[in-house]
């Protein structure tokens, strides 16, 4: 069974700041996910990586898929406070059955005005 | 419809009372999912459908968990004497099909008092 970890677990920042977030599988992902969670919503896609060594950039985000594919950081240059939330990292699963996402445990982040 | 739909947003159930969740997909999304969200954690995954057959549904925790898709668009989540453990987020996503991306309603809150 895959395990995804997340750390941190929490981060509390100032406005401005900058920030990187890590997940990490104990195997090699088949498509990796990030998603970002605000509070009383569902999960929102940010991004697909399944190429290792993969770099993509999303207006203020920049994530990347380490070579050996097990692992992936979420940089934010200079956060605002409209980047609160739960940050998810995800796989997606195929089995026998089908396919199901696996998700981390996700960083709660904080972004103070 | 332009996103998926959850129904109720919120539900507070006496323990030992039934509830029935509904979720409405994309339309002409073959794929539905279900998951479970506790407080602070990463959503788990319940079950999956592809149009009506529920291809996997080992995620679900007892036998008082049962989801159904009859005619392969809307489905509803059941749950038979809810029990305090059950009290979660309840997410549902639909996808185009396997390997495509996944898109989540806003989610049920289920309390359970």
């Amino acid at each position: 069974t895959q395990l995804l970890e997340q750390s941190p677990q929490f981060l509390s920042i100032q406005e401005g700041e900058n920030l990187t977030v890590y997940c990490n599988s104990s195997s090699v992902f088949s498509s990796l996910q990030w998603y970002r969670q605000e509070p009383g919503e569902g999960p929102v896609l940010l991004v697909t990586v399944v190429t290792g060594g993969e770099v993509k950039k999303l207006k203020r985000l920049t994530f990347q898929f380490g070579d050996a594919r097990k692992d992936s950081s979420l940089h934010i240059t200079a956060a605002q406070p409209g980047d609160t939330g739960l940050y998810l990292c995800a796989d997606l699963n195929r089995d026998n059955y089908g396919q199901n996402f696996v998700f981390g445990p996700g960083t709660r982040l904080s972004v103070l005005p | 419809g332009a996103g998926v739909s959850q129904s109720p947003r919120y539900k507070v159930a006496k323990r030992g009372q039934d509830v029935a969740l509904r979720c409405d997909p994309i339309s002409g999304h073959v794929s539905l999912f279900w998951y479970q969200q506790a407080l602070g954690q990463g959503p788990e995954f319940l079950t999956y459908f592809q149009n009506e057959a529920q291809l996997d549904k080992s995620g679900l925790p007892s036998d008082r968990f049962f989801a159904e898709r009859p005619e392969g668009s809307v489905s509803t989540l059941k749950i038979q004497r809810t029990q305090q453990e059950d009290s979660a987020v309840y997410l549902c996503a639909s996808s185009l099909g396997q390997g495509r991306s996944a898109f989540f309603g806003q989610g049920t809150r289920l309390t359970v008092v």
